[in-house]
């Protein structure tokens, strides 16, 4: 079946920047986006690109789409320990009956 | 099969009809999630139970009412909907307190309005 793949755990320094990175299999996926989890809470929206586009950026966050390779990247500038937290990967394609989580990344900021 | 399971699994109704989705768990979780996923929109947060108490709505218009009467079930009360309220509803539930917890999602319903 259709999957999502990310790597699971990410340590970096406070002010460095991060990047985590996602593959996908679904060649109808629609939407990609990127999802927040901090402890004890739902998931939260972080952005999202449409699958026509290349690039997307929203202040700190800048998403690269490279619809060839199935690769989906999410990098955040200047790294604080609020941004701890495990973010999720999803694929969503066409109707609503296609959405694929990957398992997630846990982003680890230390000092 | 995830262990968490809704109903029903279509719903077709008026503006002015009241209807009930219901989630069930059989995992042993404390935390409960409702989720809204439109056909042109992300997949967005609605309500979250921890231990039978809310501690999270997301703006959600008084239309959408939650009710937790227990760990293991989970129900969304609809009145007066829209029809831009159409959408696939999801459920989901996960261990709950204060860590990360893997979240396990229930097949959805998918709401019609009329």
């Amino acid at each position: 079946g259709e999957d999502v793949e990310q790597s699971l755990f990410l340590s970096v320094r406070e002010g460095d920047s991060s990047v985590i990175n996602c593959t996908y299999t679904d060649s109808s996926s629609t939407y990609l986006y990127w999802y927040k989890q901090e402890p004890g809470a739902g998931l939260q929206l972080l952005t999202y690109i449409f699958s026509n586009m290349d690039m997307k950026q929203d202040q700190r966050l800048t998403v690269l789409l490279n619809k060839k390779d199935k690769h989906l990247s999410l990098r955040i500038a200047d790294t604080q320990t609020g941004d701890s937290a495990i973010y999720f990967c999803l694929s969503f394609s066409g109707g609503y009956n296609k959405l694929i989580f990957g398992a997630g990344t846990r982003l680890a900021v230390h000092p | 099969e995830t262990g968490v399971t809704q109903t029903p699994r279509h719903l077709v109704m008026g503006m002015t009809n009241k209807k009930s989705l219901k989630c069930e768990q059989h995992l042993g979780h404390n935390a409960m999630y409702w989720y809204k996923q439109s056909a042109k929109k992300p997949l967005e947060l609605m309500f979250v139970y921890n231990f039978k108490e809310q501690t999270e709505n997301n703006s959600v218009p008084s239309r959408f009412s939650p009710e937790c009467p227990n760990s293991s079930h989970l129900f969304l009360h609809l009145h007066t909907l829209q029809p831009e309220d159409s959408a696939l509803y999801l459920c989901a539930s996960s261990q709950g307190g204060g860590d990360y917890n893997e979240q396990f999602f229930g097949p959805g319903t998918r709401l019609t309005v009329l």
